[in-house]
């Protein structure tokens, strides 16, 4: 049962343009969402949160977008950067602290 | 300020040895989750610990595999007789528990059972 749901298995960009990362969630009770970043034979990296009460955040090159209604969420990379190619995982947090992943989109920015 | 850290980073076990993974937090975290990621996979959740506390291991295998974080010492995934199927990279992270704070991973440790 994939509560977290990253459709796109891989995206590829040019440097430069923009990275749009999709994710889509079952479980109206989440209420804390975040982006990880994992480079091959190291741990994620926390990215970025939103938390419910908000629709946008904006970190430097990156900003997450939330759409309640529809239960989805997104990560804009702008400029793409070589150095951005990576495996990124959304999560969401339910009531119980727990987290879920979803299965990870790997980014491929080209120079 | 050290993150988690956890040992060993590589694991060679053959089929019915035992495995022991160790997890230590970071400074100031009393919350512990142990994910596990196999080949091809997103991260699947397997145990939330707090100090001397499981508070989830719905994600848990029924059995072969157990977990602890005592008060004093690293948290630690045990898993018994291992089979080939426990080929995995297990990642452990860590949170204070405030509010709407996030997950801070180690580095894992692959496991291989020949």
């Amino acid at each position: 049962d994939q509560q977290v749901k990253q459709n796109s298995p891989s995206l590829s960009v040019q440097e430069g343009r923009i990275s749009i990362l999709n994710c889509d969630y079952t479980n109206s009770m989440f209420d804390y969402f975040l982006w990880y970043k994992k480079y091959p034979a190291e741990g994620p990296t926390f990215l970025i949160s939103i938390s419910s009460i908000k629709d946008k955040n904006e970190d430097g090159r990156f900003t997450v977008f939330l759409n309640k209604s529809a239960k989805h969420l997104s990560l804009h990379i702008v400029p793409s950067q070589p150095g951005d190619s990576a495996v990124y995982f959304c999560a969401a947090k339910g009531t119980g602290n727990q987290f879920y992943f979803g299965t990870g989109t790997s980014l491929t920015v080209i120079p | 300020n050290a993150g988690v850290m956890q040992n060993p980073r590589h694991l060679v076990r053959r089929r019915g040895q035992e495995a022991r993974l160790r997890c230590s937090p970071m400074k100031g975290h009393s919350h512990v989750y142990w994910y596990r990621q196999l080949p091809e996979e997103g991260l699947k959740f397997m145990v939330y610990l707090q100090k001397e506390n499981i508070i989830d291991e719905s994600g848990m295998p029924k059995e072969r595999f157990s977990a602890e974080f005592p008060k004093e010492g690293p948290s630690i995934l045990r898993i018994q007789q291992v089979v080939r199927g426990d080929s995995a990279a297990y990642f452990c992270a860590s949170s204070p528990g405030a509010y709407n704070s996030p997950l801070h991973f180690g580095n894992g440790t692959r496991l291989t059972v020949t």
